[in-house]
């Protein structure tokens, strides 16, 4: 049972352009949600959450927008450059710190 | 923010041997999480460890196989027993900051383990 579901494996944008990563969910009792960066063989880095009380969350070129009642959020990455290539998971959180992740998303920038 | 460092970062160990992963963090934090992520896989809980009570391990994980200890508030031990090829992944270390307003949870580098 997969409660956090990133269904585009991979997506591939021009630098300069935005990025817009996809995570969806069943478990209504997640209450806070985060995106991590991640490169192969590393830990993985936040880069941004939020919490279910909020709908929007900016930090720099990086805003996670969250919709509660179709249980789905994003992540806007504005502008593009070809360092955010990598993994992008998303994860959330019931309370106490125990993630659940989404599969992970490729993003690919192209110079 | 919270430095977690893993050690080992990565080793290639026999089947059937076990191997402990150490994980630093340079606070004092309450809980700690030990998380698996095998090949091509997503990231998964292995098991919850808080300070001075056992381990609250996930579906599919058992004490025998991952025992962990927790000795105080900034180290935590994973061992991977008796291991065998399925074993290989990526082990990471995670730290919860400031668990009442929901915040951040931050990952060690990770410790890639790989039995042959």
């Amino acid at each position: 049972d997969q409660q956090v579901k990133q269904n585009s494996p991979s997506l591939s944008v021009q630098e300069g352009r935005i990025s817009i990563l996809n995570c969806d969910y069943t478990n209504s009792m997640f209450d806070y949600f985060l995106w991590y960066k991640k490169y192969p063989a590393e830990g993985p880095t936040f880069l941004i959450s939020i919490s279910s009380i909020k709908d929007k969350n900016e930090d720099g070129r990086f805003t996670v927008f969250l919709n509660k009642s179709a249980k789905h959020l994003s992540l806007h990455i504005v502008p593009s450059q070809p360092g955010d290539s990598a993994v992008y998971f998303c994860a959330a959180a019931g309370g106490y710190g125990k993630l659940t992740f989404g599969q992970g998303t490729i993003l690919t920038v192209h110079p | 923010s919270a430095v977690i460092s893993q050690k080992p970062s990565r080793d290639i160990c026999q089947r059937g041997t076990s191997l402990t992963i150490q994980c630093q963090v340079d606070s004092q934090v309450t809980m700690m999480f030990w998380y698996r992520q095998q090949p091509g896989q997503s990231l998964t809980l292995i098991a919850t460890a808080n300070q001075g009570s056992e381990a609250t391990y996930e579906s599919g994980f058992v004490i025998d196989k991952f025992p962990i200890s927790r000795p105080n508030l900034t180290f935590s031990t994973l061992t991977v027993s008796n291991m065998s090829p399925e074993d290989s992944s990526i082990y990471l270390c995670s730290v919860a900051v400031d668990i009442r307003s929901g915040n951040t949870i931050y990952f060690g580098e990770g410790s890639w383990l790989t039995v042959v």
